[in-house]
């Protein structure tokens, strides 16, 4: 079955400190990547994208993420961690379907990422 | 470009009641999900629209559950006969025009 895995549930940093979050995924072919922030009480917003190309894909607020083909994962990260980007962040992805066209989602189980001062 | 729009925000119940929550999705997007967001969780697909056609339903959907698009544009999503396990963030997005997912505010349902 088609999955997405975040191992961490919850991460802690320091204001400043360098950030990664993990991500998973099992799918029969590569899929479309996607990370997503979520603010309590809100909608989720688009991070970054990966579907094909440059492994690298860099995205809004600082943040990057780095596919990796071997290891089935697109981690994301960011060099300096505001206390802004408190939040909780989802690891999605989608069949690759060719093109760019955006179908359904699976998400991870996301991980809360607090900032201390 | 005003965003998804999702009404109401909050909606507390009685089990057993019936429920309906609306979706506006951005207005040039054709198609339209809905997922459900249990606390710890991450968003579950339940029903997806192209236009006003029902395209694909999840197995989370109960018969309990009902989704409509009349004329393609907002949508609702009804629970029948509430049940305390239906508790949950229900998220709506849309997208289309090669514009990825845009996601609403969601409504939060507790079912007392």
């Amino acid at each position: 079955a088609q999955s997405v895995t975040q191992p961490d549930i919850h991460i802690t940093v320091s204001e400043g400190a360098s950030l990664e979050l993990r991500c998973n995924y099992s799918y029969g072919a590569t899929p479309y990547l996607f990370w997503y922030v979520q603010s309590p009480g809100q909608g989720l917003q688009l991070l970054l994208k990966y579907f094909s190309g440059d492994t690298l894909v860099q995205g809004i607020k600082g943040f990057e993420a780095e596919f990796k083909r071997s290891q089935s994962s697109f981690n994301l990260r960011k060099p300096s961690v505001h206390w802004s980007d408190a939040a909780e962040y989802f690891c999605a992805a989608q069949p690759n379907a060719g093109g760019t066209s955006y179908g359904k989602l699976t998400f991870g189980q996301g991980t809360i990422l607090t900032v201390h001062p | 470009d005003t965003g998804v729009s999702q009404n109401p925000r909050h909606k507390i119940t009685k089990r057993g009641q019936n429920v309906t929550f609306r979706c506006d999705p951005i207005s040039e997007h054709n198609r339209l999900y809905w997922y459900r967001q249990t606390l710890g969780q991450g968003p579950e697909f339940l029903t997806y629209f192209q236009n006003e056609a029902q395209l694909e339903k999840s197995r989370l959907l109960s018969d309990r559950f009902s989704a409509e698009r009349p004329k393609g544009s907002f949508s609702t999503l009804e629970i029948q006969r509430t049940e305390q396990g239906d508790s949950a963030m229900y998220l709506c997005a849309s997208s289309g025009g090669g514009s990825p997912l845009h996601f609403g505010n969601g409504t939060r349902l507790t079912v007392t």
